[in-house]
Order: structure tokens, then sequence, then C-alpha cells
């Protein structure tokens, strides 16, 4: 499939529970990104991928824990959520410092954490 | 502080009517500014940025750097137009996927 592409489009989990959110890109970017959209608020850039390397960290919590393997995938571990952090996640590809740096979005993991 | 601001949260017109999506931001630099969209069960993707100075399906945004505007523009909006709309800003040139963004005004164009 061509674009971004996220699984799973919808997770639930417990508090106590472990998961990970998948992103993949076909579009040969060298920079991926993780956004939270919240309810009632805007979306918030989360984590930066530039080559594989992690070059930005909004001050994220710990218990979000992102990773670039390559330049086509991109994880976000999930552990000891709270209920708060339920919202829909998305990922994004750029190329990163270039003449058309636009960002492709992927379509959201809807996550709810009870 | 950086920040987006789009003061409308729904915005309702009937087909044929001008529209008008507000978006003012604060930046201290010389920010890049785009629109993005997001159609009903599609994701979200860019309308249009200012620095390439198009027009996309009728929609046009002039940067004004004194108001510090970014309004999007339609004289004639169509059914079809319906949609999410998102403006942001990246604070650096060329890369166009760190993303400030407004909080979103839904369009409804009514028949």
């Amino acid at each position: 499939e061509t674009g971004v592409t996220q699984t799973p489009r919808h997770l639930v989990m417990g508090m106590t529970n472990k998961k990970s959110l998948k992103c993949e890109q076909h579009l040969g970017h060298n920079a991926m990104y993780w956004y939270k959209q919240s309810a009632k608020k805007p979306l918030e850039l989360m984590f930066v991928y530039s080559l594989e390397e992690r070059v930005e960290n909004n001050s994220v919590p710990s218990r979000f824990s992102p990773e670039c393997p390559n330049s086509s995938h991109l994880f976000l571990h999930l552990h000891t959520l709270q209920p708060e952090d339920s919202a829909l996640y998305l990922c994004a590809s750029s190329l990163f410092d270039g003449a058309d740096t636009e960002a492709f979005f992927g379509q959201g993991t809807r996550l709810t954490v009870v | 502080a950086q920040r987006v601001t789009q003061p409308e949260k729904l915005l309702s017109v009937f087909k044929g009517a001008p529209v008008e999506l507000k978006c003012n931001y604060s930046y201290s630099g010389s920010p890049e500014l785009f629109w993005y969209v997001q159609y009903s069960r599609q994701r979200l993707q860019l309308l249009l940025r200012h620095i390439s100075r198009e027009s996309i399906k009728g929609f046009t945004a002039d940067l004004n750097k004194g108001e510090t505007s970014f309004h999007l523009k339609k004289p004639f909006a169509q059914e079809e137009d319906s949609a999410m709309y998102y403006c942001a800003l990246s604070g650096i040139y060329n890369q166009g996927g760190k993303l400030i963004f407004g909080q979103g005004t839904e369009l409804s164009v009514k028949p």
C-alpha cells in the first residue's frame, strides 16, 4: 500500500497493559513524526525522527516510547498509560530539509485507555 | 509563545456563498504557513502552503505578516468543500513536517 499506513486503527488497553502502535511509509521519506490529537485540543507534535535519529521530543511522558528501526517504520510503544492518554495518534512522514517537505499523514490509531 | 489560533469551531454557509476561514498566528521568526484539510473518513492532507502561492480547489490564502494572519478564502463554496480545515505553521524553513496546528474549523456547506 502506498502512503502512510497505521495499525491498528483502534486500540483499547488497560492501564497496566503494554501495546505498540505501528506506522509504515513507502514514500521515500527520511523523516517521521508522531502527533497526538486529544478532544478539544489541537494536534500536538510528540516526536520527530530524521534519518532514524530522534531529533525532537516535545516533553512527552516516558510512558510513551518511540522507536524508528529504519526510515520506513516508526513505532510508539505504550506502557502504564493513563485514561487521559486516550486520543487519536497520527503518524506522518516527509522529506526532512528539502525543497518539498509536505507532510503526509496516516489515518491514525484511536486509542482508548480504560 | 508559538501559537496558531482558529477562532471559529464551526462555519456554516450555503452553496455559492463566499467562505473565509480565519487563522492567526504568533511566532517570533518567519514561519511557513499551511492549510490542511480532512474530508469525512479521509486522512489529513495538505491543501496549500503560503510559499507556493497556488490556488487549490478554488481556495487561496495570503500571508499577512502585519496582522499575523493566513486566512483561507474561496469565492463560491461547494458542497464538496465540507470538511475540517486546520491552519498550521512550521517555524523552520523546509521542515514542513514539524507543525504547530490550530484547533481546526469545521466548514459545512449547505445546498
